[in-house]
C-alpha cells in the first residue's frame, strides 16, 4: 500500500518552454501532496503543499509564477515549470500523505535537464 | 530554532558490521519522527515513524529507537543491500516537517 507515482521519471526541455509533472497516489487518496527539490548530494527542500480543492501553499522563496501547482483531485497533483531555464534543471519528487496520516509517501522523482 | 541534525555524514562497514545512525533534534512539541531510506536517483521510502520516547520499531535488520532528544537507526548484520542514504526528519507541533541531511551508509562485501 501507499504507493506514488509520478510522470515523467526523466525530461529534457529547451530553455523557455515548459513542462509538465504529474504525481499520482496509487492506492490511496491524498488529502496533501507536497513538492520538494533536491540537489546532488543534498537533503530534500520543500518547494510547496496543496490540498486537494485548494491553491497550494509555497515556502519562501520559491516563484509561484514560475513553479504552478494543481491538486485537482485526491489522486493526482501537477507541478508546470514554466518558461524553464538551466539552473532549473534539478530532481523533483512528489510525495503524499493520507486523512489523518503524519507520513508521507514519496513518487521515484523526476529529474529535469533543461538545455 | 527547531533543527534536525543527523551523524555520522557517511559510514563505511563491513558487511555483517553492526552500528548505529543518530538522529539529533530540537523541535517545539514532536508530533512524529520519521526515518526514509534513499537511493541514488530515487525518491525517499518510508521506513518508520516513532511518536514518543522509549517507542522502538523493527524492520529486517533495522530497528529504530527515540528518546526526548534523539532517535537511532541501528543495522544488524548489514548486507550490502543496505547501502543507502538514511533521512532523518521530525514533524513539530505546527506541523511542519523538518528534515536532516541524512547518512550516507556504504556496506563493503
Amino acid at each position: 500500500g501507499a504507493v506514488v507515482s509520478q510522470h515523467p521519471s526523466r525530461v529534457i526541455c529547451k530553455s523557455g518552454t515548459s513542462v509538465k509533472i504529474e504525481c499520482r497516489s496509487l492506492d490511496f487518496q491524498a488529502t496533501t501532496m507536497f513538492w520538494y527539490r533536491q540537489f546532488p548530494k543534498q537533503s530534500l527542500m520543500l518547494m510547496a503543499t496543496s490540498n486537494e480543492g485548494s491553491k497550494a501553499t509555497y515556502e519562501q522563496g520559491v516563484e509561484k509564477d514560475k513553479f504552478l501547482i494543481n491538486h485537482a483531485s485526491l489522486t493526482l497533483s501537477t507541478l508546470t515549470v514554466t518558461s524553464a531555464h538551466p539552473e532549473d534543471s534539478s530532481f523533483y519528487i512528489c510525495s503524499a500523505r493520507g486523512p489523518g496520516s503524519y507520513e508521507q509517501y514519496f513518487g521515484p522523482g523526476t529529474r529535469l535537464t533543461v538545455t | 530554532e527547531d533543527q534536525v541534525t543527523q551523524s555520522p555524514e557517511a559510514l563505511r562497514l563491513q558487511e555483517g558490521e553492526s552500528s548505529s545512525l543518530n538522529c539529533s533534534y530540537t523541535v517545539s512539541g514532536l508530533r512524529g519522527l520519521f526515518w526514509y531510506r534513499q537511493d541514488p536517483g530515487k525518491g525517499p521510502e518510508f521506513l518508520f515513524t516513532l511518536y514518543s520516547a522509549g517507542e522502538e520499531k523493527e524492520k529486517e535488520r533495522l530497528k529504530a529507537t527515540l528518546t526526548k532528544k534523539e532517535s537511532f537507526l541501528h543495522i544488524t548484520a548489514p548486507k550490502p543491500e543496505d547501502s543507502a542514504t538514511y533521512l532523518c526528519a521530525v514533524q513539530a507541533f505546527n506541523y511542519q516537517l523538518i528534515w536532516g541531511a541524512g547518512t550516507k551508509l556504504i556496506i563493503k562485501p
